[in-house]
């Protein structure tokens, strides 16, 4: 199976701030990388699919990179319904595996 | 309103089997695959297996050969996940999910809140 790896597991920021969130594949995965939100007791919410597409209704604030083996959530200008927990998932070979989560917490 | 959703949790004594229940609305049923993720208290989400609804196939992971069946009731639109011989390390939120397949992308577009089942003597 294909680990991925999360980086930081979790991160204390301030509204406005810039985040970065890195998760790294334990093999090339070329662009098959999802990134997912979670709010305590919602359902996960798709943020970004194929590594850099946007999903609809999801504020521009948000972007990602990457491929091959190494990815990156950005959320700039941080704000107050941002703070949640962060995964990623690829979807390049089954198993679809995650990310151990970060998150992001209100400094 | 485009949403899945899931049954109630669930308590169950060690050996027991549960069935959580997944029920879509405001798209077509068997239009889309529905996978069973799970996600224990503090760890990462761990991917169970899929099912798709218009034909009826499933995969599962290899980790739950023998122990889990899905199946599912087209006419009230509802998918449902049955795992068998509980232990306490299946004490989890399980979630159901959407999978979109296009261009070669798959991704996981609408997802359940997740069931709760606890797994205690």
């Amino acid at each position: 199976d294909i680990q991925m790896t999360q980086s930081p597991s979790s991160l204390s920021a301030s509204v406005g701030d810039r985040v970065t969130i890195s998760c790294r594949a334990s093999q090339r995965i070329s662009s098959h990388l999802n990134w997912y939100q979670q709010k305590p007791g919602k359902a996960p919410k798709l943020l970004i699919y194929a590594a850099s597409n946007l999903e609809s209704g999801v504020p521009s604030r948000v972007s990602g990179s990457g491929s091959g083996t190494d990815f990156t959530l950005t959320i700039t200008s941080l704000q107050p319904e941002d703070f949640a927990t962060y995964f990623c998932q690829q979807s390049f070979n089954a198993p679809w595996t995650f990310g151990q989560g970060t998150k992001v917490e209100i400094k | 309103q485009v949403q899945l959703v899931q049954s109630g949790a669930e308590v169950k004594k060690p050996g027991a089997s549960v069935k959580v229940s997944c029920q879509a609305f405001g798209y077509t049923f068997i239009n889309y695959d529905i996978y069973w993720v799970r996600q224990a208290t503090g760890q990462g989400l761990e991917w169970m297996g899929w099912m798709n609804p218009n034909s009826g196939n499933t995969g599962y992971a290899q980790k739950f050969q023998g122990r889990l069946t899905m199946t599912m009731n087209t006419s009230m639109s509802t998918a449902y996940m049955e795992l068998s011989s509980l232990r306490s390390e299946d004490t989890a939120v399980y979630h159901c999910a959407r999978e979109l397949a296009n261009w070669g992308r798959r991704y996981f577009d609408l997802w359940g809140r997740g069931t709760l089942v606890t797994v205690s003597s």
